[in-house]
């Protein structure tokens, strides 16, 4: 099993369409999760951290299920600006617990339509 | 702020010819990252450091690739000989201990090569 796997899409949506994302992460022992957004020919960058009781930034809301090992995205009223790749992370922990590097899903492709 | 600085942006070469990529991290951070991307393999960590030692070089796919940080505001990773298969978009970036109390990592703008 993968590390960190996501669906890669892509997903089409008309604006103003709701839409998730899910990823599915191997270590259980993996603390730290984020979302990151990379835009065509950009480098990713931080869209939001995920916390345990689940959180949100505006349109944007993000959960975390330990039992079942993933995360999720989901996007409210969807944007053409939203179009873009986004990228699921994860720490990885290293043999006697200390943390490690972050680890990247191979991202989602989202395509919003007007 | 500045970010993460790389160099070049761009850069065409021919095959066997050595590559040096450049990166300067966000002043304080005291961990480095080089990544590299392309569509089938998705980011894959090539190495890290951490106060300028490298701490795990088992994603550098082979001899050719070789890495360096001989202070903390610079590093370069280096490609000799380069081949065609090397072509892909290589991003630095750096960090406080990442995942510790939420830290994340920020990456450069990258640098695109391709191996003719």
């Amino acid at each position: 099993r993968k590390e960190v796997e996501q669906d890669p899409g892509p997903f089409n949506v008309p604006e103003g369409a709701t839409v998730a994302f899910n990823c599915t992460y191997s270590n259980s022992a993996s603390q730290s999760f984020f979302w990151y957004r990379q835009d065509c020919r950009k480098e990713p960058k931080l869209l939001m951290s995920v916390y345990s009781s689940g959180n949100e930034d505006g349109r944007f809301t993000a959960q975390l299920n330990r039992a079942s090992q993933y995360i999720s995205l989901l996007i409210r009223d969807s944007k053409l600006s939203d179009s873009a790749t986004y990228l699921c992370v994860v720490n990885r922990v290293n043999y006697g617990g200390s943390q490690g590097n972050l680890i990247f899903g191979k991202g989602t492709k989202l395509s919003v339509k007007p | 702020d500045a970010g993460v600085i790389q160099s070049p942006r761009h850069e065409v070469t021919e095959m066997g010819q050595e590559v040096t990529l450049r990166c300067k991290p966000i002043s304080g951070h005291d961990y480095l990252f080089w990544y590299r991307q392309t569509m089938m393999r998705g980011l894959e960590l090539l190495i890290y450091f951490n106060n300028n030692v490298p701490i795990d070089d088992s994603g550098m796919p082979e001899d050719r690739f070789s890495a360096k940080m001989p202070n903390a505001s610079f590093s370069t990773l280096k490609i000799q000989p380069s081949e065609p298969r090397d072509s892909a978009v290589y991003f630095c970036a750096s960090s406080f201990l990442p995942g510790k109390d939420g830290n994340t990592i920020y990456f450069g703008e990258g640098s695109w090569l391709t191996v003719v």
